[in-house]
């Protein structure tokens, strides 16, 4: 089943304790990008990337770092977590760049950051 | 940069009625693409309807279509014959051909809720 996958799908966590979010693709896609949705906001790009160790900044970029060292996976790092960054994020990927196809989303990865 | 305006935060239908949920968009652009997302209460983001700009017909899926004003900068969404299942919030975005560094540009949602 084609499928983009994140991990975890919860997590609570305390100011400054880093942590990863993980997100796996199986359909073999070039494009890879994380979002973050906020209540009254909508979603917002974080990072994206192109392609392999290709990867560039979004709308809010702050406070995350990414990896893409293989085509299926595009990890979040949060190394400082603050307030400010508990959200519900996405991870989602498509065939290439211009999205003439659909971009497919994960199920979401709710955190929160005490 | 583009921007994406839902000025309907939530809409309330009865069951088996017609809504049209609005979204105008700001871009200097001439090639693009426009969407419609729904969310469920499961969080999931699920793509409803896409149109090219360069297309002058609306695109339609199922219950689902479309009003693409190009000239107006307007894109709304209608749903025949509303269901309970189609209670959710939904999304309006915009992307530029050739996508990159603002990726999806999203509205800031409408909050739909079909009555039984």
């Amino acid at each position: 089943e084609a499928q983009v996958t994140q991990n975890p799908r919860y997590l609570i966590t305390v100011t400054g304790k880093k942590l990863t979010v993980t997100c796996s693709q199986n359909m073999n896609h070039e494009y890879m990008s994380w979002y973050r949705q906020d209540p009254g906001l909508g979603l917002r790009q974080i990072y994206y990337s192109m392609n392999v160790e290709v990867t560039d900044k979004g709308d809010v970029p702050e406070g995350y770092k990414v990896s893409r060292k293989e085509k299926r996976n595009f990890p979040l790092i949060l190394e400082s977590p603050s307030p400010n960054q508990t959200s519900l994020y996405f991870c989602a990927s498509s065939w290439s760049g211009d999205h003439t196809g659909e971009l497919f989303f994960g199920e979401g990865s709710r955190l929160t950051v005490l | 940069a583009q921007t994406v305006t839902q000025s309907q935060p939530e809409m309330s239908v009865q069951e088996a009625e017609t809504v049209t949920l609005s979204c105008t968009y700001d871009t200097s652009e001439s090639n693009y693409y426009l969407f419609w997302y729904k969310q469920p209460p499961s969080r999931q983001m699920i793509l409803v309807i896409r149109q090219e700009a360069y297309k002058q017909q609306n695109a339609t899926e199922n219950r689902f279509s479309v009003n693409f004003q190009k000239a107006a900068k307007s894109f709304s969404l209608k749903i025949s014959d509303s269901q309970l299942g189609d209670t959710a919030m939904y999304f309006c975005a915009f992307m530029k051909q050739g996508g990159g560094a603002d990726g999806l540009t999203f509205g800031k949602g409408t909050h739909l809720i079909i009555q039984p």
